[in-house]
């Protein structure tokens, strides 16, 4: 089974700033396969990401998504007010079908 | 535009079943494309998928390693509803359970999601 880590843990940022969340892999995964999501609370996660980088419906330019193999990455260009909140990474198996979630970046104000 | 609307008991007792449903609208419970998915939510063991019911041609389910053993996930066709019973639950198993949508088209993700239920496995 294919495990995410995600760092780092917490990102404490400003409004404006840019972030850059990791994603890794401990196999290489299908670029196809990955996916990124937000998460407030009480609410469930909404994709952002799929395809490691395109866009998912309604989904704003100042999210982006990159890399390939083992490593990638969710960059938030320039951090709005809403944009804090928990992000999770998640890759698909095929064999045995599985997916697995990566155990979160917090973005929080600094 | 999908919604899926969850229901479903919050509080279940140790070594009894868990069951919970979502009620698909806005998309085809047959949809030869989406599969219709359950994963749950703790602080222990964050986001953990389940398992999936989809149809192409039949249906097909794929169910996760951890709860093979204890879990089915039933298509209510009159219903367009998913249904998802987890048996011999114990205080582990209590989560925030959510069902969604993967839209297909070898996306492998999860475009739409129900609102999520709570429940607590307690005596």
């Amino acid at each position: 089974e294919i495990v995410l880590t995600q760092s780092p843990g917490t990102l404490s940022l400003s409004p404006g700033e840019r972030a850059t969340l990791s994603c890794r892999a401990s196999q290489s995964v299908s670029s196809r396969s990955l996916a990124w999501y937000q998460q407030k609370p009480g609410q469930a996660p909404r994709l952002l990401i799929y395809g490691a980088s395109s866009r998912a419906t309604g989904i704003p330019d100042r999210f982006s998504g990159s890399g390939s193999g083992t490593d990638f990455t969710l960059t938030i260009s320039r951090l709005e007010p809403e944009d804090f909140a928990v992000y999770y990474c998640q890759q698909y198996g095929s064999s045995p079908p599985i997916f697995t979630f990566g155990p979160g970046t917090k973005v929080d104000i600094k | 535009q999908v919604q899926l609307q969850q229901s479903g008991p919050g509080l279940v007792k140790p070594s009894q079943t868990l069951s919970l449903t979502c009620a698909i609208s806005g998309d085809s419970i047959y949809s030869n494309r989406a599969a219709w998915n359950w994963i749950r939510q703790s602080p222990s063991r964050g986001l953990e998928w389940l398992g999936r019911t989809y149809y192409r041609s039949k249906w097909y389910n794929d169910y996760a390693v951890s709860v093979i053993s204890r879990i089915i996930i039933i298509p209510d066709t009159s219903k367009s509803q998913v249904s998802l019973h987890l048996n011999s639950v114990s205080p582990e198993d209590t989560a925030v359970y959510y069902c969604a949508r993967d839209p297909g088209d070898f996306t492998s993700c999860f475009d739409y999601w129900g609102q999520g239920t709570l429940v607590t496995v307690s005596s």
